[in-house]
């Protein structure tokens, strides 16, 4: 079965701080990733996705993720975290064939301290 | 601009009452999901489609049903509403394979 594991439940960063959120998944056949990020009281938001093209992938809002086949990795990045970054983070896989089920991380809470 | 919308926003019933809950796409995407998300599970999969009169079940569909009569909709029904079903519902859809999620923005179901 396919899982997804987001370590850290909260992570907390201080403003103009690198942001690292970290997503690792389990599948030997490297699935489509992404991540997506949720404000209080809203939907989920798409950031960005990989899909088998370029390994460092740029999404919405400054951040990026890379895609690393040999540690099962998708990890978040944003080089300085801004105050309207807090928010949850979740990552997702879509292990491919499956018609595009989504197969979701537990979340990170993102805090931002000025 | 194309949208998908839930409703209610905000529900309260009693257990063993009868819920259903829209989700309407105007995406014209075939692909349909209904998850819900709890504190410390993410978001889990109910129920979804791939088309008209298709209709499958995910990881957690004990106690809810779906019906796909057209492209927009898909309304979940919760036959008889327990307190573990309290919970905040997100409906989405997708057009094919490869393709993120666009997700409505929730309804926040009590079961008192």
């Amino acid at each position: 079965a396919q899982s997804v594991t987001q370590l850290g439940s909260h992570v907390s960063v201080s403003e103009g701080a690198l942001v690292l959120l970290r997503c690792n998944y389990s599948s030997s056949v490297p699935p489509y990733l992404f991540w997506y990020v949720q404000y209080p009281n809203q939907g989920l938001q798409l950031l960005l996705k990989y899909t088998s093209a370029a390994t460092l992938v740029k999404g919405i809002n400054g951040f990026e993720a890379e895609f690393k086949k040999s540690e099962t990795s998708f990890h978040l990045t944003k080089p300085s975290a801004h105050m309207s970054d807090a928010a949850e983070y979740f990552c997702a896989v879509s292990p491919k064939g499956t018609g595009n089920q989504f197969y979701f991380g537990t979340g990170t809470s993102l805090t931002v301290i000025p | 601009d194309a949208e998908i919308t839930q409703s209610p926003r905000h529900k309260i019933t009693e257990t063993g009452r009868q819920v259903t809950l829209a989700c309407h796409q105007t995406w014209n995407h075939n692909n349909m999901f209904w998850y819900r998300q709890d504190l410390g599970h993410g978001l889990r999969l109910i129920h979804y489609s791939y088309g008209v009169q298709d209709t499958n079940k995910g990881e957690v569909s004990d106690g809810y049903s779906v019906s796909r009569s057209n492209t927009e909709d898909l309304p979940l029904t919760l036959e008889s509403a327990a307190s573990s079903q309290t919970s905040v519902y997100f409906c989405a859809s997708s057009e094919s394979e490869g393709d993120g999620y666009t997700f409505g923005s929730g309804t926040r179901l009590t079961v008192v």
